[in-house]
């Protein structure tokens, strides 16, 4: 079976950091780009960063460049979020998406992790 | 920027419904829809604009090019009532419509 799995998320204290995981089993997890969106509480959906297949290209939305770093380990079919200076909007669902799509054209997220809930709160 | 509407609606079983969303400049057709229910992770449904997912029921369906895009229920089902959300792919720094509530009148 397909599947995305999250783990790492938690309460922190504001200018805290947090390490995000997501363990992909059931597909060939090193040759797909991967993404982390987040979904604060009542919110909609906002991507939060991607890297490629090989970790050559990686983007941030402007909201946390700087302060998370996204990562990836193939030989263990992982992803990471690596978020410091924590603020308390940041605290959301935070969602692992594979990348997916014959062409660019084509590229969406068609699997989602359960995801996983990062609270920031003194 | 992708800006949907209406943020949310009413509709009955068996109603067409359609929701809009707009770019803020030309996307070609980057553009992918995704279904959200309460408590669960978002499905994609439609992508590259009007490419229906494998899985996902006919009465969905897709349409548009450049800034205006559709997503059109042909006949409402109970399992239909969710939270939907467009998504451009055009641009490296992907972002997401607001988001439409259909909700049961």
């Amino acid at each position: 079976e397909v599947q995305l799995v999250e783990s790492g998320g938690g309460l922190v204290k504001p200018g805290g950091s947090l390490r995000l995981s997501c363990a992909a089993s059931g597909f060939t997890f090193s040759t797909y780009s991967m993404n982390w969106v987040r979904q604060g509480p009542g919110k909609g959906l906002e991507w939060v960063s991607s890297l490629d297949y090989s970790s050559s290209y990686i983007y941030y939305a402007d909201s946390v460049k700087g302060r998370f770093t996204i990562s990836r380990d193939n030989t263990k079919n992982s992803l990471y979020l690596q978020m410091n200076s924590l603020r308390a909007e940041d605290t959301a669902i935070y969602y692992c998406a594979r990348e997916t799509g014959d062409s660019a054209m084509e590229n969406a997220f068609d699997i989602w992790g359960q995801g996983t809930m990062v609270t920031v709160s003194s | 920027q992708m800006t949907q509407s209406p943020s949310s609606l009413s509709a009955s079983v068996g109603d067409r419904v359609t929701i809009t969303c707009r770019a803020s400049r030309s996307i070609s057709n980057y553009l992918n829809w995704y279904q959200q229910k309460p408590g669960k992770a978002p499905k994609l449904l439609i992508y590259a604009a009007s490419s229906l997912q494998s899985g996902v029921p006919s009465r969905f369906s897709g349409s548009g090019f450049g800034t205006d895009f559709t997503l059109t229920i042909s006949s409402l089902q109970p399992e239909d009532f969710a939270t939907y959300y467009c998504q451009q792919n055009y641009h490296t720094l992907r972002t997401f419509g607001q988001g439409t509530k259909v909700e049961i009148k």
